[in-house]
């Protein structure tokens, strides 16, 4: 089954303890890119990635990392999480920018929250 | 900036049509989206328009203008289950490709 599966679903942690949320995708997608969503905010971009080892800035990077190594997985670090990081996460995927192909799945979203 | 206006919220009766709006003040414009997220769950994709005009799709239609920056999200023959909230978005090409989205419109359908 074609999928973006994200790890861990919900967290629980507290301030200054690294952390990362995995993500994944089985359709052999281009496009990956990282997203928070915040009540009244909407999706805000965190960061995204065109392909291996090419990734950039969204609007909200800031105390967040992220790396391409394989095709298939693009994780979310946080190094020294804090409260306003709370949070619901999604990843998605997308084929291609450079195609029609042009529409973004996402994953099922992990529910972040920092004490 | 970069800017998405669209409702907070709108409520419908089911079997009539709504349309839900969304206006936007981006630079690079490179597409525009329409997700649909049910409450608890992930977005999911529902249209795409990067040329003016209205593209049809089922009971789901979406229309473009780039020159006002105006786009609308079309659903006919309301159904209960399409009580969710819809996102407009906007995809930009500032040397990569951000993807913008406004905080979305909340639609509740009743009986």
């Amino acid at each position: 089954e074609a999928q973006v599966t994200q790890n861990p679903r919900y967290l629980i942690t507290v301030t200054g303890k690294k952390l990362t949320v995995t993500c994944s995708q089985n359709m052999n997608h281009e496009y990956m890119s990282w997203y928070r969503q915040d009540p009244g905010l909407g999706l805000r971009q965190i960061y995204y990635s065109m392909n291996v080892e090419v990734t950039d800035k969204g609007d909200v990077p800031e105390g967040y990392k992220v790396s391409r190594k394989e095709k298939r997985n693009f994780p979310l670090i946080l190094e020294s999480p804090s409260p306003n990081q709370t949070s619901l996460y999604f990843c998605a995927s997308s084929l291609s920018v450079s195609t029609m192909a042009y529409e973004q799945y996402f994953g099922p979203g992990t529910r972040l929250t920092v004490t | 900036g970069q800017n998405i206006d669209q409702p907070t919220e709108m409520t419908a009766t089911e079997g009539a049509i709504v349309q839900i709006n969304c206006t936007y003040q981006t630079s690079g414009f490179n597409g525009l989206f329409w997700y649909q997220q049910h409450a608890g769950e992930a977005p999911t994709f529902l249209s795409y328009n990067v040329l003016d005009g209205l593209e049809e799709k089922g009971r789901f239609s979406s229309f473009l203008s780039r020159s006002k920056g105006y786009s609308y999200l079309l659903l006919k023959e309301l159904q209960m289950k399409d009580s969710a909230s819809y996102l407009c978005a906007v995809r930009v090409n500032t040397g990569g490709f951000k993807t913008i989205f406004g905080a979305g419109t909340r639609l509740f359908v009743k009986a």
